[in-house]
């Protein structure tokens, strides 16, 4: 497998402007968390999911963000509008559910540093 | 609510040396405990893992922690520090009834030749 897939890698974006940040999480994987890490808050779990179903989104900031999980395979994180305080490294991994498999482990993907000017 | 305290922000040891990083946790339950490392630009990796048994627990790279229920902690430690140990070093609790998965705000550790 190849891992937790985050894209894109680097995002650029003007202030007011949508983003999007994907994530394909390793096939098999029934939780998905998606993390902020700032250098002021380290890292903020935002979301998680089980089995694609929104388990936990007290982390999200504001309505700003929205995140959502169609498929075992695939998540977005949304923030519309962006603002330059969002600027933050966002990362996404997945994991076996601890009450099926509590030998599991979180893999993390290699996050997507987002810049807001 | 779980919560982690690593206290230490940044520690500076010089090659060789002995290495200690703490980990406190708050959580009601019985927790599973995990250290990870990241790389500069990089993803987290995950260097051991505590669920139950022996509580001292080794991992990747010369590794090893110990958790301490009486004192609610899980300490990280390695006996000589290489220079690519340099790094972030992130502690998180998790917990059998709940999936979500919590990390302290870190320790930067400093490698000095």
């Amino acid at each position: 497998d190849a891992g937790v897939i985050q894209s894109p890698r680097h995002e650029v974006t003007e202030m007011g402007q949508e983003v999007t940040l994907r994530c394909k999480p390793i096939s098999g994987h029934n939780s998905l968390f998606w993390y902020r890490q700032t250098m002021m808050r380290g890292l903020e779990l935002l979301i998680y999911f089980n089995n694609n179903v929104p388990i936990d989104d007290s982390g999200m900031p504001e309505d700003r963000f929205s995140a959502k999980m169609p498929n075992a395979s695939f998540s977005t994180l949304k923030i519309q509008p962006s603002e330059p305080r969002d600027s933050a490294v966002y990362f996404c991994a997945s994991s076996d559910m601890w009450t099926a498999n509590m030998n599991t482990e979180a893999f993390f993907g290699q996050g997507t540093r987002l810049t807001v000017v | 609510a779980q919560s982690v305290t690593q206290p230490d922000i940044h520690i500076t040891v010089s090659e060789g040396a002995s290495l200690e990083l703490r980990c406190n946790y708050s959580y009601g339950a019985t927790p599973y405990l995990f250290w990870y490392v990241q790389s500069p630009g990089q993803g987290l990796q995950l260097l051991l893992k505590y669920f139950s048994g022996d509580t001292l627990v080794q991992g990747i790279k010369g590794f090893e922690a110990e958790f301490k229920r009486s004192q609610s902690s899980f300490n990280l430690r390695k006996p000589s520090v290489h220079w690519s140990d340099a790094a972030e070093y992130f502690c998180a609790v998790g917990s059998y009834n709940t999936d979500k998965l919590i990390f302290g705000t870190g320790t930067r550790l400093q490698v000095f030749p």
